[in-house]
């Protein structure tokens, strides 16, 4: 069963720029969550998404979005870059999303560094 | 404000002895308790989990503790070994929120098993 696939893995951009990041979940998960993970705060919870639908959002401004195509596919968005969006992205998927499944599988992550 | 905390950044131990690793929580509503290891180049793993409605869970080499009246939890790993070094996540999740919320992590704790 192949894991959670995310792409790219690294990428470079510089301020005021805009990037996409991939992910594809497991097959057969339908809920995809995004972290963000920098050395001084940690993992934080951007958005989660079930069915296409954004079902949970975390504390990010608006310059963060994402989606989720109907083959349970997601996409993230950040615009207008700033130095302190760089970090590793990372992707998870699970059955339903919820907690009391137990696990999230997590994929390699997208680093991002702003210049 | 941090609702998950990892106050020790990294741990030492010596391989054989036991790995002691503590996280503290604020937030009351948090029934449904995780820990996740990481790698470098690798996304987390889910280790072990425990419900607020139980005080120790055992997995193989792996125990989770609970105490809900001090908001603490800990991670006990024996005998340590090499291969557990890594950096470990603790995350919680109030599953009574409805729907699937996204984990709120500590900022993770840097095991090293020293031969």
């Amino acid at each position: 069963k192949a894991g959670v696939t995310q792409t790219p893995r690294y990428l470079i951009k510089t301020r005021g720029q805009q990037v996409t990041l991939s992910c594809s979940p497991i097959s057969g998960h339908r809920s995809v969550s995004w972290y963000q993970q920098t050395p001084g705060q940690g993992l934080q919870f951007l958005f989660e998404y079930f069915s296409e639908t954004q079902r949970n959002k975390g504390n990010f401004p608006g310059r963060f979005s994402g989606r989720q195509f109907s083959n349970s596919r997601s996409e993230m968005n950040v615009s207008t870059l700033e130095l302190g969006d760089s970090a590793l992205y990372l992707c998870a998927s699970s059955t339903t999303g919820g907690a009391d499944t137990g696990e999230l599988f997590f994929g390699e992550g997208s680093r991002l560094t702003v210049l | 404000d941090q609702q998950v905390k990892q106050n020790s950044p990294s741990l030492s131990v010596q391989e054989g002895r036991i790995s002691i690793l503590n996280c503290d929580y604020t937030n009351s509503m948090f029934d449904y308790f995780l820990w996740y290891k990481k790698y470098p180049a690798e996304g987390p793993t889910f280790l072990i989990s425990i419900s607020s409605i139980k005080d120790k869970n055992e997995d193989g080499r792996f125990t989770v503790f609970l105490n809900k009246s001090a908001k603490h939890l800990s991670l006990h790993i024996v005998p340590s070994q090499p291969g557990d070094s890594a950096v470990y996540f603790c995350a919680a999740s109030d599953r009574g929120g409805g729907g699937a919320d996204g984990l709120t992590f500590g900022k993770g704790t840097h095991l090293i098993i020293q031969p």
